[in-house]
C-alpha cells in the first residue's frame, strides 16, 4: 500500500519567487485536497478535486495560489509571487469519494 | 460554517496517568467525526472515527472517544497512556451530504513523561 507522496519534503524560496508541490495521492482515490497548516494550528482547507474538476476553493486561496489534477490523478499546487506569509507546511490527502482522507507527509514551505 | 474547538492546547502527563481530551464542535445538523493524530516528524494518521451508530467509537492504539450530541462534543480517552503517545491530536469534523471538507480544531499537544 503505497500512501499519499508529497514532493518535496521541504522548500526554501525568496520572496518574489514562484514554488510548486506535487501530490500523488493513493491510487484509485477520486478526491484530493489541499490544506495549509501553520504553527500551533490544524490544518486549514484550501481546495478540493473530485477526479479532474476543482471543485471548492477557500477563501484563503488568492489569486496567487493554482492548483491543477490533470488526468484526475496527481495533483500540483503553485504559488506565485511568494510572500512571507506563505511559510506553512501544505498538507495533501486523498479519499475514496466521500470517505476518511489520508493524509501525506507534507511540503513545508519557507519564504525568505 | 461549522467549527471545532479542542480546550486543552497543551497536556504533560505521566506514563500509566489517564487522558481525556476535549472537543466540542458548532454544527446544527448530523455531522462525521474524526480524530486524528500527529507522531513527531510523521503526516497526520486517523486514529477514529465517527459516522453513526454506537456513540462510543474505538480506535487503534487503545484510544476511544464518545459521541454526546446533546453536549456538540467528541472527547477522546485513553485509560493509560504511554511515552509513545506523546504527539498532536487534531479534532476534526464534516458534514455528510454536501462536500465532506473536514474543519480541524487547533490541536492538543500531548507529551507523555516516561
Amino acid at each position: 500500500d503505497t500512501g499519499v507522496s508529497q514532493d518535496p519534503r521541504h522548500k526554501i524560496t525568496k520572496r518574489g519567487q514562484n514554488v510548486t508541490f506535487r501530490c500523488d495521492p493513493i491510487s484509485e482515490h477520486n478526491r484530493l485536497y489541499w490544506y495549509r497548516q501553520t504553527l500551533g494550528q490544524g490544518p486549514e482547507f484550501l481546495t478540493y478535486f473530485q477526479n479532474e474538476a476543482q471543485l471548492e476553493k477557500s477563501r484563503l486561496l488568492s489569486d496567487r495560489f493554482s492548483a491543477e489534477r490533470p488526468k484526475g490523478s496527481f495533483s500540483t499546487l503553485e504559488i506565485q509571487r511568494t510572500e512571507q506569509g506563505d511559510s506553512a507546511m501544505y498538507l495533501c490527502a486523498s479519499s475514496h469519494r466521500t470517505d476518511t482522507q489520508y493524509f501525506g507527509p507534507g511540503t513545508r514551505l519557507t519564504v525568505l | 460554517a461549522q467549527s471545532v474547538s479542542q480546550h486543552n492546547h497543551h497536556v504533560i502527563l505521566s506514563e500509566a496517568a489517564s487522558l481525556e481530551l476535549g472537543c466540542n464542535y458548532s454544527y446544527g445538523g448530523t455531522v462525521n467525526l474524526f480524530w486524528y493524530v500527529q507522531y513527531p516528524g510523521q503526516h497526520l494518521q486517523l486514529l477514529l472515527k465517527y459516522f453513526s451508530g454506537d456513540p462510543l467509537v474505538k480506535g487503534i492504539k487503545g484510544f476511544e472517544a464518545e459521541f454526546i450530541k446533546s453536549k456538540f462534543s467528541f472527547n477522546l480517552r485513553k485509560p493509560s497512556v504511554q511515552w509513545s503517545d506523546t504527539a498532536e491530536y487534531f479534532c476534526a469534523v464534516n458534514a455528510p451530504g454536501g462536500s465532506y471538507i473536514p474543519t480541524f480544531g487547533r490541536g492538543t499537544s500531548l507529551i507523555v513523561h516516561p
